[in-house]
């Protein structure tokens, strides 16, 4: 399974917008790039995921370069409710069991 | 619909006591898995079930049996509970079934806090 790199804690200002990249040197043909968010105390929630391209959905947009070593998380104008630990996983479908430690965003007012 | 539900929510254990976590889900899904989360760190695979019937390891299996008798329920067993277990637990769900079209979004319980003193 391709190891994934993020920032370890990345702060922001409500109402700004937050890139957080994910570098996935080693992505296979088939594997694909998944982000989930977690508050505190409760278990992971889905996000986005995609294989190539631009993926946008009513929470986040997912950019991901032609060479898919990396990828890029974008949340639009966040707010304090944003604040959580942020995973990017990568994997095939079906076997996207590896969360690293995810990265700590801090949403300050 | 409940989603995922695990129980109980906290436990406190003696070394070498065993216990069973409970893990259920109603939305029919064929995909299970178990996750241990400790302070600070990621999420790491301790089992996995594809359907009822089919179990696998994942990355940290040492000290943890699971069955899958039946879609709905995943139960994770210690076996001697060591400190080094001490951990919040958290079970997910997904439905994917292998073709393009299914996704495989992971739904995860509330968690279970466990103590091995």
């Amino acid at each position: 399974l391709a190891k994934t790199t993020q920032p370890i804690s990345m702060d922001s200002y409500e109402g700004q917008e937050v890139n957080i990249t994910c570098s996935h040197n080693n992505i296979a043909t088939n594997d694909y790039i998944t982000w989930y968010q977690q508050f505190p105390s409760q278990g992971p929630r889905f996000i986005i995921q995609g294989y190539k391209t631009k993926v946008t959905n009513e929470v986040a947009s997912l950019f991901i370069p032609a060479d898919r070593k990396s990828s890029t998380l974008s949340l639009p104008r966040v707010s304090l409710s944003d604040t959580a630990v942020y995973y990017c996983l990568v994997g095939p479908r079906g076997q996207n069991f590896v969360f690293g430690p995810g990265t700590r965003l801090s949403v300050l007012p | 619909n409940a989603g995922v539900t695990q129980t109980p929510k906290f436990q406190v254990l003696k070394t070498g006591q065993s216990m069973t976590l409970q893990c259920a889900q109603d939305m029919n899904h064929e995909y299970m898995s178990w996750y241990r989360q400790d302070p600070g760190m990621g999420l790491r695979l301790i089992h996995y079930s594809v359907g009822a019937g089919i179990t696998d390891q994942g990355e940290v299996p040492n000290g943890y049996n699971v069955s899958r008798s039946t879609t709905e329920d995943f139960p994770l067993r210690l076996l001697s509970a060591a400190p080094s277990q001490t951990s919040v637990y958290f079970c997910a769900s997904s439905n994917f079934r292998g073709s393009l079209g299914s996704t495989d979004t992971q739904y995860f319980g509330p968690g279970t806090r466990l103590t091995v003193l």
